[in-house]
């Protein structure tokens, strides 16, 4: 089992709110990344880091940003909720370059 | 044109039967390949690494062409346990690259 471990599982949440997705792994892995992904449908990256201190966009718009002060640590954070916003968030880490990463079980966010 | 594309399915088989996928990407710099499987409502989970000279892991093999850029995997002898979807995966472009996920394709074997 991959220790990496995302919370909330399951958030409802009114329009207009500030919210954070939490993600760690005590793997020590460099890389991490978000992805979003639609009931029945694919994943889609939106955000990546490759170590402390570095952040880069995925390929799809994301209104949420990013933070990579700790190796473990890549929270996600929505200044303010949308129900477009509605879906399951995705964090994965793997070790370096060229590696399989390994997935949290995910956050299933809904606004209302 | 996606960067990973995958046949969505659904495929639909009887248990027993031979299935097999593929994947092309568009990175001709890509230089590791993955497959997933994810089922309903969770994460992916790593099925398999995919190796230059083809790989196999019991009724599983998987292959690589990067002249024609695609990716197959091989399943046998299916069982109603595989039934999931199946993510094809390409390590896109050097050190601070990024992992991208095809659309997945979803299997679905019937007794």
């Amino acid at each position: 089992e991959a220790d990496i471990y995302q919370t909330p599982r399951y958030l409802v949440i009114g329009t207009g709110k500030k919210i954070t997705l939490e993600c760690s792994q005590t793997m020590g892995h460099d890389k991490m990344y978000w992805y979003q992904q639609d009931p029945g449908m694919e994943l889609h990256l939106i955000h990546y880091s490759y170590g402390v201190n570095s952040t880069e966009k995925g390929d799809l718009s994301s209104e949420s940003t990013v933070s990579r002060i700790r190796t473990e640590h890549f929270p996600l954070t929505l200044e303010s909720a949308r129900p477009s916003h509605t879906s399951q968030y995705l964090c994965a880490s793997s070790e370096g370059g060229n590696t399989e990463a390994f997935f949290g079980q995910g956050t299933r966010l809904t606004v209302v | 044109r996606k960067e990973v594309e995958q046949d969505p399915g659904p495929f639909n088989v009887p248990e027993g039967a031979t299935v097999a996928f593929n994947c092309t990407y568009s990175n001709s710099a890509s230089q590791s390949f993955f497959w997933y499987r994810q089922d309903c409502r969770k994460e992916p989970k790593l099925l398999m690494s995919v190796y230059s000279s083809g790989n196999e892991d019991g009724r599983f093999t998987a292959q690589l062409n990067r002249a024609s850029q695609y990716i197959s995997l091989l399943i046998r002898d299916s069982k109603l346990s595989d039934s999931a979807t199946y993510l094809c995966v390409a390590w896109w472009s050097g050190n601070t690259g990024k992992l991208i996920f095809g659309q997945g394709t979803t299997l679905q074997v019937k007794p």
